[in-house]
């Protein structure tokens, strides 16, 4: 099986602009998370999807948003970018009801 | 609610000794716990798992036993090798909560040196 794949690797941007981020999750895995990874917070949780509903969100600002598609695959969007935006954003797949996450390669981005 | 209390590093270990990784957690339900190994540049790799109170997760020479007793789940490995090195990260998913949220403690870095 092909693993979570996430597009693209890297993205630069301009304060204020707004970046949308994909992800594939593994065929057969209804849910996918989406994970913000910084050196200075961690592995922060931004939201879950499950069936093309969000099941579970975290906290953060509702620049942050994302949707799931009727075959899974997921993007989330970031508008109105800001510097402390820059990060490594992490996608992963699950079946859904409990179980490991698998994890995508992440897209690193930066905002200038 | 639920977390992941996690040994905080950097860790630095010659090759072949002994590593321990501290790792607690608090969860109002039953949780399964997991440990995830990231190397650099990469994702997060699963590493290991156990579901339930006393069970052993182990894979490529690491181990951990899920404690209920003691709240833990502390990572071992009794030789480390170069190519351990990486950030590992403790976490836990909680089925009583609605949908299948991960908790990740901080991540503890380690550098095995020659």
């Amino acid at each position: 099986k092909a693993g979570v794949t996430q597009t693209p690797r890297y993205l630069i941007k301009t304060r204020g602009q707004q970046v949308t981020l994909s992800c594939s999750p593994i065929s057969g895995h209804r849910s996918v998370s989406w994970y913000q990874q910084t050196p200075g917070q961690g592995l922060q949780f931004l939201f879950e999807y499950f069936s093309e509903t969000q099941r579970n969100k975290g906290n953060f600002p509702g620049r942050f948003s994302g949707r799931q598609f009727s075959n899974s695959r997921s993007e989330m969007n970031v508008s109105t970018l800001e510097l402390g935006d820059s990060a490594l954003y992490l996608c992963a797949s699950s079946s859904g009801t409990s179980g490991e996450q698998y994890f995508g390669p992440g897209t690193r981005l930066t905002v200038t | 609610g639920d977390s992941v209390t996690q040994m905080e590093g950097p860790v630095t270990l010659s090759e072949e000794a002994f590593l321990t990784i501290n790792c607690t957690y608090t969860a109002t339900g039953y949780p399964s716990l997991f440990w995830y190994v990231q190397y650099p540049g990469e994702g997060l790799q699963l590493l290991l798992k156990a579901t339930k109170a006393d069970d052993k997760g182990s894979n490529k020479g690491f181990e951990a036993t899920y404690r209920k007793e003691t709240t833990s789940f502390h990572l071992e490995k009794g030789s480390v090798q170069v190519s351990d090195s990486a950030v590992y990260f403790c976490a836990l998913s909680d089925p009583s909560n609605t949908g299948n949220q991960f908790y990740f403690g901080t991540g503890t870095s380690l550098t095995v040196i020659p």
